[in-house]
């Protein structure tokens, strides 16, 4: 069965750090790009950040200079490390994987259940 | 960054409705635009991508048209199933964007 599980949610500090994980599963991992995109409770949806199989790395720009995105196909896993959290970073964290060409890169064909993050003192 | 707007951002629907769904984008991205669907408590689930194409067992009384800034996304006939919030996505260029979601409840 095709998966992806986050893990590493939780309650921080503002100005701390939370690093998520995704494990993957059923699928070449390599083969495919990872997105995070999270979503506030009872909002919408936003895309966080991705990460090509190539390794190359993209950011919204709301989180650019804070989170860094990783991989580690060995371990099928990727990573979301976030660093100077503020209250604005409570959401729910999703990884997706990218769909294959003919979906597109930029489509979420596979979703993890997510994982909540919530940034309170 | 490219701009979504989806609209309505509610509906009230029945069982065995037509209902369509509206999505514009602030410029031009071909048919880069992708469909989900999205259940409490649930993660979203893709339903159409490059505007007009199924996912592999979405059920046939989905499509999705549309090209260039304006695209719809239409349910035939209204399953129970089907009650969900839905949320157009521009992949044409980073960031992603997506619009702020329909929530359809039953009338």
């Amino acid at each position: 069965e095709v998966q992806l599980v986050e893990s590493g949610g939780g309650l921080v500090q503002p100005g701390g750090s939370l690093r998520l994980s995704c494990a993957a599963s059923g699928f070449i991992f390599s083969n495919f790009d990872v997105h995070w995109v999270r979503q506030v409770t009872g909002k919408g949806l936003e895309w966080v950040s991705s990460i090509a199989n190539s390794y190359d790395t993209y950011y919204a720009d709301s989180v650019k200079g804070r989170f860094t995105i990783s991989r580690e196909n060995e371990k099928s896993s990727a990573y979301l490390q976030m660093n100077s959290l503020t209250a604005g970073d409570t959401a729910v964290y999703f990884c997706a994987r990218a769909g294959a060409a003919a979906v597109g890169y930029g489509s979420f064909d596979i979703w993890g259940q997510g994982t909540m993050v919530i940034v309170s003192s | 960054d490219i701009q979504m707007t989806q609209f309505p951002s509610s509906l009230s629907a029945s069982v065995g409705d037509r209902v369509t769904i509206t999505c514009r984008t602030s410029r031009s991205i071909s048919n880069f635009l992708n469909w989900y669907q999205q259940k409490p408590g649930k993660a979203p689930k893709l339903l159409i991508y490059s505007a007009s194409s199924f996912q592999s067992g979405v059920p046939s009384r989905f499509s999705g048209s549309g090209s260039g800034t304006d695209f719809t996304l239409t349910i035939s006939s209204m399953q129970p199933e089907d009650f969900a919030t839905y949320y157009c996505q521009q992949r044409y260029t980073v960031p992603y964007t997506f619009g702020q979601g329909t929530k359809l409840d039953m009338k």
